[in-house]
């Protein structure tokens, strides 16, 4: 089992529409939770951190459920410049600052 | 302007040459990571360093070092004992105590 699994997708999706990406991880001692977006050819830029409490951040709300080891991503009011793949990264239980990152999840916005 | 920046974007080398990717930052972050990604695949973890003249090997070191000579570079050499060593390889960097990682533009490498 995969330490971060992720549908790879693609997600099609028409403009407007409300979009969820789903990730599960394997390690239950994991503390820190974030989302990435990477676009094409270029570098992953950091989206939003997820909390325990659920965060949202305008059209983006992360959810955390420890319980089932599992993180969401929910987009609203989905814009052709939403269309990226979307990496879910988990940090361990260490104290050396390495990350997991899932395969990712690609988003198509179509107009 | 304050940020992460790797030089070349592009590289070319033949099989059988070592080939070293820059990579600098001014955030005065202490530690740096080196990753690969490969088509259709999540970042992998090659070297890590969370402190000067300090550094320990990630998930996939095999063919690869690198130094930490200074707070600010964090070079990577792809040796020829790497076997595909053709990827884009992503520099990054965090403060110390903090997960959140920044990352560099990247270096994508070809190796014919």
């Amino acid at each position: 089992r995969k330490e971060v699994e992720q549908d790879p997708g693609p997600f099609n999706v028409p403009e407007g529409a409300t979009v969820a990406f789903n990730c599960t991880y394997s390690n239950s001692a994991s503390q820190s939770f974030f989302w990435y977006r990477q676009d094409c050819r270029k570098e992953p830029k950091l989206l939003m951190s997820v909390y325990s409490s659920g965060n949202e951040d305008g059209r983006f709300t992360a959810q955390l459920n420890r319980a089932s080891q599992y993180i969401s991503l929910l987009i609203r009011d989905s814009k052709l410049s939403d269309s990226a793949t979307y990496l879910c990264v988990v940090h361990g239980s260490s104290n050396t600052g390495k990350l997991i990152f899932g395969q990712g999840t690609t988003l198509q916005v179509k107009p | 302007d304050g940020g992460i920046t790797q030089s070349p974007k592009y590289l070319f080398r033949k099989e059988g040459q070592n080939v070293t990717l820059s990579c600098e930052q001014n955030l005065n972050h202490d530690a740096m990571y080196w990753y690969r990604q490969d088509p259709g695949q999540g970042l992998r973890l090659i070297y890590y360093s969370q402190i000067v003249n300090d550094f320990q090997k990630g998930d996939i070191a095999e063919g690869y070092s690198v130094s930490r000579e200074k707070k600010e570079s964090f070079p990577l050499t792809v040796t020829s004992a790497q076997k595909n060593p053709t990827a884009f390889y992503l520099c990054a960097s965090s403060i110390q105590g903090a997960y959140e990682q920044y990352f560099g533009p990247g270096t994508r490498l070809t190796v014919t």
